[in-house]
C-alpha cells in the first residue's frame, strides 16, 4: 500500500538552528500538508500546499516556517531559528483532492527536539 | 475559532465492550472525518461522513453526524485490546484545511 515517507524519524538541534523536514507523499497525490502535535496535544493544521503554491496556512505558520516542492516528489518544511516551543511531532500528510470526500494520509512524523 | 473538540479526553474501557466519542464543531462543514493515532505515530483514516448524511458504518465502526447540533460520535463496538490508540474528528470546510479536535484516548484494558 502506498505511503507517505517523512525523513528524519527524529532530529534533536539547538535553538535558533534551521531545520529541514522532509516528506515523500503518495504519487499520484496533489494536495500537500503539514501539521503539528505537541506531546499528548492537538493535531494541529500549519499548511496545505497545491499546484507549487500555498493555498492555506494557519496563525501558527509564521516567517519562520516555508515550504517548497524543490523536486517532483518532496515536500520539505524548514523551520528557520528554531525555537524550544518548536519542539513536537511534525506529521506530512498528501491527498488526491483538496476537499470533498477526501481522505488524508499521514506520514509516521518527524520528531523534533529543540534544545 | 477551534473546532472540533472530542470528549471525554480518555476512555477506559473492558474488552469487549463498547466505547462512544464525540466531537462537536463550531462551523458548517462539507464533511467529517475520523483519524486514530497510535502512540507515536501517524493518523490512520477510519470513516467520512458527508454533511448530508445521519450514520455510516464501517466494520465494528458506527458513525453518527448531526449538523443541527454540530455534533458526531464515533461507536466501536465490541472494544479489543488492540483498539487503544487516540481518536480524533476532522472536519472540513472545502477550504484545502482539514482541523482536527483535540482527541480522545481510548484504552480497552484486556
Amino acid at each position: 500500500e502506498p505511503e507517505v515517507t517523512q525523513t528524519p524519524s527524529h532530529q534533536v538541534t539547538q535553538m535558533g538552528q534551521e531545520v529541514i523536514l522532509r516528506c515523500v507523499p503518495i504519487s499520484n497525490h496533489l494536495y500537500f500538508y503539514w501539521y503539528r502535535q505537541i506531546l499528548g496535544q492537538k493535531v494541529e493544521f500549519l499548511v496545505s500546499f497545491y499546484n507549487n503554491e500555498i493555498s492555506e496556512k494557519s496563525e501558527i505558520f509564521d516567517d519562520q516556517f516555508s515550504v517548497e516542492r524543490p523536486d517532483g516528489s518532496n515536500f520539505t518544511l524548514k523551520i528557520r531559528s528554531t525555537k524550544l516551543e518548536d519542539s513536537a511531532m511534525y506529521f506530512c500528510a498528501s491527498s488526491e483532492r483538496g476537499s470533498g470526500a477526501n481522505v488524508l494520509t499521514f506520514g509516521a512524523g518527524s520528531r523534533l527536539t529543540v534544545l | 475559532s477551534q473546532q472540533g473538540e472530542e470528549d471525554p479526553q480518555a476512555l477506559s474501557i473492558q474488552e469487549g465492550e463498547n466505547a462512544t466519542m464525540n466531537c462537536s464543531y463550531k462551523t458548517s462543514i462539507n464533511n467529517l472525518q475520523w483519524y486514530r493515532q497510535n502512540s507515536g505515530r501517524g493518523l490512520v483514516h477510519l470513516i467520512l461522513i458527508r454533511s448530508n448524511e445521519r450514520e455510516k458504518h464501517s466494520g465494528r465502526l458506527r458513525v453518527t453526524l448531526d449538523t443541527s447540533k454540530k455534533s458526531s460520535s464515533l461507536l466501536i463496538t465490541a472494544s479489543r485490546a488492540a483498539d487503544t490508540a487516540s481518536y480524533f474528528c476532522a472536519t472540513d470546510k472545502g477550504t484545502y484545511k482539514y482541523i482536527f479536535g483535540t482527541g480522545t484516548r481510548l484504552k480497552v484494558l484486556a
